[in-house]
């Protein structure tokens, strides 16, 4: 089967950093994406991890352990318009299938 | 500017009455796909299409249609409406090269009310 799990909701303050977590269990695996959502907004692409490891964007890095099926988002100096949703996404074997999780809605707040 | 442009953007129409939503892409994507968002249940895949005349469900195809006819346009069909179909929906479009490490482009998202 396919299942992403990652938490409902997080608060975090201004300037702090915050991660969110994101377990996944995929029929198949060809890597793991991270998306952002504003609230009515198409998503919009942040990361992407096939290998093990730390990728790091900016103010952003994603981490991922395929033995552990498990990655993580950071997200360091939160700035109030990173409140958003943050939708975790495996590629399944054959690059046909994206299964998204849920999302995690963050909220930022002074 | 590339981009995946869907329309109408928000669309209220009664049970029953056929409606298309248009989804068109400008970057020459092979791979393009139709998800439902709604709340608590995240993006569920309706359909996917990996090339002209190439169509495969997705997870919830059950009451829509989709067509390939060119690459650029990926119209979803629903032929009868029923409340149960209110939800917003997106338009996606890849690379087939590289949709193993390519994001998906996502179009703005139709917001479909049935009652």
């Amino acid at each position: 089967g396919q299942n992403i799990d990652q938490p409902t909701e997080m608060t975090a303050t201004e300037g702090a950093i915050v991660q969110i977590n994101c377990t996944y269990q995929t029929s198949g695996f060809n890597g793991l994406f991270w998306y952002q959502q504003h609230a009515g907004e198409a998503p919009t692409f942040l990361s992407y991890n096939v290998l093990d490891g730390l990728e790091e964007k900016g103010r952003f890095s994603s981490f991922l352990s395929r033995s552990k099926g498990y990655s993580y988002l950071l997200l360091k100096e939160l700035q109030m318009k990173d409140s958003a949703s943050y939708l975790c996404a495996a590629m399944n074997t054959g690059f046909q299938k994206l299964v998204f999780g849920t999302g995690t809605r963050l909220l930022v707040s002074p | 500017e590339a981009q995946v442009t869907q329309n109408p953007r928000y669309l209220i129409t009664v049970t029953g009455k056929k409606l298309t939503v248009t989804c068109s892409q400008n970057m020459n994507h092979e791979y393009m796909s139709w998800y439902r968002q709604d709340p608590g249940l995240g993006l569920r895949q309706i359909y996917y299409s990996m090339n002209v005349e190439v169509t495969d469900k997705g997870d919830v195809p059950e009451g829509y249609k989709v067509s390939r006819k060119e690459k650029r346009n990926f119209p979803l069909i629903l032929e009868s409406p029923s409340p149960n179909q209110t939800s917003l929906y997106f338009c996606a479009s890849s690379s087939i090269a590289g949709l193993s490490n390519s994001p998906l482009h996502f179009g703005n998202g139709t917001r479909l009310t049935v009652t």
